[in-house]
């Protein structure tokens, strides 16, 4: 069952922050984010791990909360270049486990 | 950096031709995965692939369908005959092994069927 993601969409200012979070009604064992521009690869931002693990390499943070099985990605001080779709995914951990994607946020970053 | 590539960047084909899609993913990676992205829709998983067979599928990926790995680093999806829903952008992806990790996805195939 695909997680749901909330706001459908999100229009900012530069400089100004955002919060996009993801439930799942599954217990999950990890959540994948993702950031796609317009004709492109969806571009992995992070993973988070059950048990606190986390894994990124862009200055983008996210929470998750393997009780409520919700993830919550934090965008702080955005840029033009954030613009795009994000897409939480979910596993729930089999060895070879597939990821289940949301319907995405679209945030647009104004000037 | 090592990526994932896929080829043609882009396949107009007529309904009811065989299109094979090609990737070829990071070379130590064990784990191999095709999606699908209808347009302005999101990103569905069609099939996983791990030592040379299968492990997963989902509803969309039927017997017009089927991958391969016909050597030690192509990866390739066939669709026998394709309809005109199967117009999408089709993704490789390929993750480095067990456990949870990231999924380096390819940059896409778009699949125009007429």
């Amino acid at each position: 069952q695909q997680p749901v993601q909330s706001p459908q969409a999100v229009i900012l200012r530069e400089g100004e922050d955002a919060v996009i979070n993801c439930s799942s009604s599954k217990a999950l064992y990890s959540v994948h984010w993702y950031r796609q521009k317009h004709g492109e690869a969806p571009v992995f931002l992070m993973i988070l791990l059950k048990g606190g693990e986390q894994k990124g390499h862009e200055k983008i943070s996210a929470s998750f909360n393997e009780k409520k099985q919700q993830s919550s990605l934090y965008l702080t001080a955005s840029q033009l270049s954030y613009s795009g779709t994000y897409f939480c995914g979910t596993e729930s951990g089999n060895r070879d486990d597939k990821i289940i994607f949301g319907k995405g946020t679209r945030l647009h970053i104004l000037p | 950096e090592p990526e994932v590539t896929q080829t043609p960047s882009h396949q107009v084909t007529q309904m009811g031709q065989e299109v094979i899609l090609r990737c070829v993913p990071i070379s130590n990676h064990l784990y191999f995965y095709w999606y699908r992205q209808i347009l302005g829709q999101k990103v569905e998983f069609l099939v996983s692939f791990y030592n040379n067979e299968i492990s997963e599928k989902s509803e969309i990926f039927d017997d017009q369908f089927s991958v391969e790995r016909p050597d030690g680093s192509n990866f390739t999806l066939k669709i026998r005959s394709t309809k005109l829903e199967d117009s999408a952008m089709y993704f490789c992806a390929s993750r480095r092994g067990t456990g949870v990790g990231e999924q380096f996805f390819g940059p896409g195939t778009r699949l125009t069927v007429l």
